[in-house]
């Protein structure tokens, strides 16, 4: 069974800072793995990752994948409080129904 | 461009009792796919929905069914509801491409309450 781990769980920073979010991952015929924000319901697209080692960046957000750690991290420098979101990781493996599997996710919480 | 939409935005039941949730696709869209996120949770998949058939389906027993009609759109039916079924329903729609992934776009989720 695929599996999804993020840590920490939550994290709580000061406007500014730069902070690293993780995801780790087992799984049987990776695919591609994914990142989402989740404000309040909707979890948004923020990037999709296939090939190791190449990062994607979009503003202060980037992220890249190591498949030989079988491991993701998601950066965000000079956060702002509108980063206040959970963050979900999520992989597709296998073939056909492309369903997602994922982690728990990290809460992060952007104080002034 | 429409996104995509579900209804209703809340919802209370009572134990036993049957519930259904609908989801319209974004336009152009042909994949519908359905996840039960509990409190403190990510998301799980349910089962996805291409072409009105049943195209995969997660780890969920029989009670949890669905629907996709000729427009794309989608239901989610859950009966002989259990107070774990407590969650929120998101819906995701895809234009799905042989061999290849398209993104999921979700909708704004369903959250059931079970007493």
């Amino acid at each position: 069974e695929d599996k999804v781990v993020q840590s920490p769980l939550s994290l709580v920073v000061h406007e500014g800072d730069t902070v690293t979010l993780n995801c780790s991952y087992e799984v049987t015929n990776f695919r591609s793995l994914l990142w989402y924000k989740q404000e309040k319901k909707a979890p948004t697209f923020l990037f999709m990752l296939t090939s190791s080692g190449i990062e994607k960046k979009s503003g202060r957000l980037s992220s890249i994948l190591d498949k030989k750690e079988l491991s993701s991290i998601l950066n965000i420098t000079a956060t702002q409080t509108g980063d206040s979101a959970i963050y979900l990781c999520a992989l597709i493996s296998g073939a056909g129904s492309y369903q997602l599997t994922f982690g728990k996710g990290t809460k992060l919480s952007v104080i002034p | 461009e429409t996104g995509v939409t579900q209804s209703p935005t809340h919802l209370i039941k009572t134990r036993g009792q049957q519930v259904t949730l609908r989801c319209s696709s974004q336009s152009g869209h042909n994949t519908v796919s359905w996840y039960q996120q509990a409190l403190g949770q990510g998301p799980q998949f349910i089962f996805q929905y291409y072409r009105e058939e049943e195209n995969g389906r997660g780890n969920f027993p029989p009670r949890f069914s669905g629907l996709q009609f000729p427009n794309y759109s989608s239901e989610l039916n859950v009966n002989a509801l259990e107070l774990d079924d407590s969650a929120l329903y998101l819906c995701a729609s895809s234009s799905h491409l042989a061999g290849g992934y398209n993104e999921q776009f979700f909708g704004p989720g369903t959250r059931l309450t079970v007493l």
